[in-house]
């Protein structure tokens, strides 16, 4: 069965960058995008970008365009997206999703990442 | 931050139908399909909706999708107690080049 693991909740001060991981089993890993969103408390998802694993072509939101990075390592099946400097309003639930088609059809469990001095 | 509009909330009794608006304009809906996710609070959303009108294996034909110029609706028929969740609509911005996503709508069974 399809399954995107994410990893553990994070804890940065504003400035810092963090890196959450998205590891994918039970499907061909390079055969669909990967996509990141995230989602503050109260709020719907907000779309930041995709990768396409096999390539490793990336498509960012413009406004996170010079602060994400997307990776995926294809030997793990494992896609990272690291965001930098950081700030209070960054603190959010980080989702990353399988792209097939028109739609998300598999999520991760999300990853909490608080921004707090 | 959510370009597409929905309601915040919507209710009605069990058994009875609640549908769910989504606005949006010529670059999102008007020019993409829409695809809808429900959220149980504390979980991650999942699929349920795509293509417009479409169900993806698993979803009852009491959820029901349409589309018309630059707005969307998701209906649900004969309401149950466990169709409580937060519903999003989604589509491609062509301006934005990117996913957008509405705010969500609360559903609650009275």
């Amino acid at each position: 069965q399809v399954q995107l693991v994410q990893s553990g909740a994070e804890v940065r001060k504003p400035g810092a960058s963090v890196k959450v991981s998205c590891k994918a089993s039970g499907y061909n890993f390079t055969a669909y995008y990967m996509t990141w969103m995230r989602q503050a408390p109260g709020q719907g998802p907000e779309w930041m970008g995709w990768i396409n694993p096999s390539s490793g072509g990336t498509n960012y939101a413009q406004r996170f365009q010079g602060r994400v990075s997307m990776t995926s390592d294809t030997s793990i099946n494992t896609a990272h997206m690291e965001l930098t400097r950081l700030r209070s309003d960054d603190t959010a639930v980080y989702y990353c999703a399988r792209v097939r088609g028109l739609g998300l059809d598999y999520w991760g469990q999300g990853t909490l990442v608080t921004v707090s001095s | 931050h959510s370009v597409l509009t929905q309601p915040p909330s919507a209710s009605a009794a069990p058994g009875q139908r609640v549908s769910i608006s989504c606005s949006g304009s010529t670059s999102d809906i008007g020019s993409n399909v829409v695809n809808w996710y429900r959220q149980i609070p504390g979980t991650a959303p999942k699929l349920l909706m795509y293509s417009n009108n479409l169900r993806p294996s698993g979803v009852p034909d009491r959820f029901y999708g349409s589309k018309s110029g630059t707005s969307a609706s998701l209906a649900i028929s004969g309401l149950r107690s466990e169709d409580e969740a937060d519903y999003f609509c989604a589509a491609w911005d062509d301006n934005l080049n990117g996913l957008v996503f509405g705010g969500g709508t609360r559903v609650t069974v009275l």
